[in-house]
């Protein structure tokens, strides 16, 4: 189970800091996503970490602005979200990445809204 | 503008089948795996398809999986009015270095 938090409303330029608790599994196994989802529109992958958090990747509309981060030793991931913009409102979820991403597990999803 | 073209909608009455396309390039479903998503509203995605074909435990066989060259297809026989939802072809894209998603297929089952 993955329970996320920290979402909620913020002023364009701010900063938020999402946070995942993973449970029934070791995070530190796997590598773990954050995944988007902005009102009535698709999906869209924003960044991964690797298990050991030793490598990192983001989706380039948020490069730059965003910082993925992992606690094995809490079995959290984290996604400092900084400079933010009214593009980023959108529901975020946290996922596992079991196979060549391929996500079996996923959050509940963290409501984030970005406006003035 | 999605990396992975799906089709917005489609439909089909209970009991029958249907499919849904998801069309790639070489530098993402061509030299990736494929895996699809079922989201119903007001809820996560659920992993249906995995490695192109493979169904994770407790999905139906209702469900399948395929792939040819930098295409896939989500099939669904069946069908149930629980199906009802909006689903989604994902892979890696190795020429951006990211994970690319479809733009969804809402399906409705008459």
């Amino acid at each position: 189970q993955l329970v996320e938090s920290g979402g909620g409303l913020v002023q364009p330029g701010g900063s938020l800091r999402l946070s995942c608790v993973g449970s029934g599994f070791t995070l530190s196994n796997y590598w773990m996503l954050w995944v988007r989802q902005a009102p009535a529109k698709g999906l869209e992958w924003v960044s991964r970490i690797r298990g050991d958090g030793s490598a990192t990747g983001y989706a380039d509309s948020v490069k730059g602005r965003f910082t993925i981060s992992r606690d094995n030793a809490k079995n959290t991931l984290y996604l400092q979200m900084s400079s933010l913009r009214v593009e980023d409102t959108a529901v975020y979820y946290c996922t596992r990445d079991f196979y060549y991403f391929a996500m079996d597990v996923w959050g509940q999803g963290t409501t984030v809204t970005v406006s003035s | 503008q999605s990396v992975l073209t799906q089709p917005p909608s489609v439909s089909a009455a209970p009991g029958q089948k249907v499919t849904i396309s998801c069309s790639g390039s070489s530098s993402n479903i061509g030299n990736n795996y494929v895996s699809w998503y079922q989201q119903l509203p007001g809820t996560a995605p659920k992993l249906l398809i995995y490695d192109n074909n493979k169904r994770p435990s407790g999905i139906p066989d209702r469900f399948s999986g395929s792939k040819s060259g930098t295409s896939a297809t989500l099939g669904i026989t069946g069908l149930q009015t629980g199906d009802e939802a909006n689903y989604y072809c994902g892979t890696w894209d190795s020429g951006l270095s990211g994970g690319v998603f479809g733009g969804g297929t809402k399906l409705t089952v008459l």
